[in-house]
């Protein structure tokens, strides 16, 4: 098995580009994924294989990779956004590892 | 629509059984690209992947938790249960159940594709006397 680590707060000022990061040695050869959970609900994929999104996901979201870190983008942060997001892989096991979460905060 | 809804006891004495199920519907526990998992998420705390099963019974459990949980599903009545031995308070948390899209690995594809695309509302449950 493997770590995801990433930050544990991120700030932006509505409309500009929020950036979370998430690190794992095995994550050049394996998939990562976000999630964005709200207060009280919960959590919703919003990005899948590193670079997808899915269907109902606002373009301004992105995903990338670099070596052994995978981002998050949002371009455009809107007070929508914000929430916890976690970002979550799998280990050659087939094992579910999932980061320690970042707090997006959009003031 | 896939539609998830946890139910049982938000209640567990220590040492006892946590006993949950999830209903499923909209789609049949029986679709071949998914599995049915169960993730936890103390309060104000991160997440925790619990364990999945397929429909044909086979699962897959978080080696830390192994010790202590059972899967299963119920084709018949389109549902899905967790079991938890001997729970103490740190076992306290929302337990989120959820359909696991899944592909697994091949020589052609080396890296699965294993993420959650639906989820139940959660469900807390509570460990005291």
């Amino acid at each position: 098995s493997f770590d995801l680590t990433q930050p544990p707060s991120v700030s932006v000022s509505p409309g500009q580009t929020a950036r979370i990061t998430c690190s794992g040695d095995e994550l050049p050869s394996q998939y990562a994924y976000w999630y964005h959970q709200k207060p009280g609900q919960a959590p919703v994929v919003v990005m899948y294989k590193d670079t997808e999104r899915p269907s109902g996901i606002p373009e301004r979201f992105s995903g990338s990779i670099s070596g052994t870190k995978v981002t998050l983008t949002i371009s455009g942060a809107q007070a929508e956004d914000e929430g916890d997001y976690y970002c979550q892989s799998v280990d050659n096991s087939g094992f579910l590892i999932f980061g320690g979460g970042t707090k997006l905060t959009v003031l | 629509q896939v539609q998830l809804q946890e139910s049982g006891p938000g209640l567990v004495k220590p040492s006892e059984t946590l006993s949950l199920s999830c209903s499923v519907s909209g789609v049949s526990v029986t679709s071949g690209t998914h599995c049915w998992a169960w993730i936890r998420q103390p309060p104000g705390k991160g997440l925790e992947w619990i364990g999945y099963v397929f429909h044909s019974g086979r699962t897959t459990y978080n080696p830390s938790l192994k010790s202590r949980v059972t899967l299963s599903v119920d084709t018949s009545k389109n549902h899905f249960s967790l079991r938890l031995d001997s729970v103490t308070a740190a076992d306290r948390a929302i337990y989120y159940c959820a359909r696991l899209f899944v592909v697994e690995p091949t020589s052609s594809m080396p890296s699965g594709v294993y993420y959650v695309d639906s989820w139940g509302q959660g469900a807390l449950v509570t460990v005291s006397s």
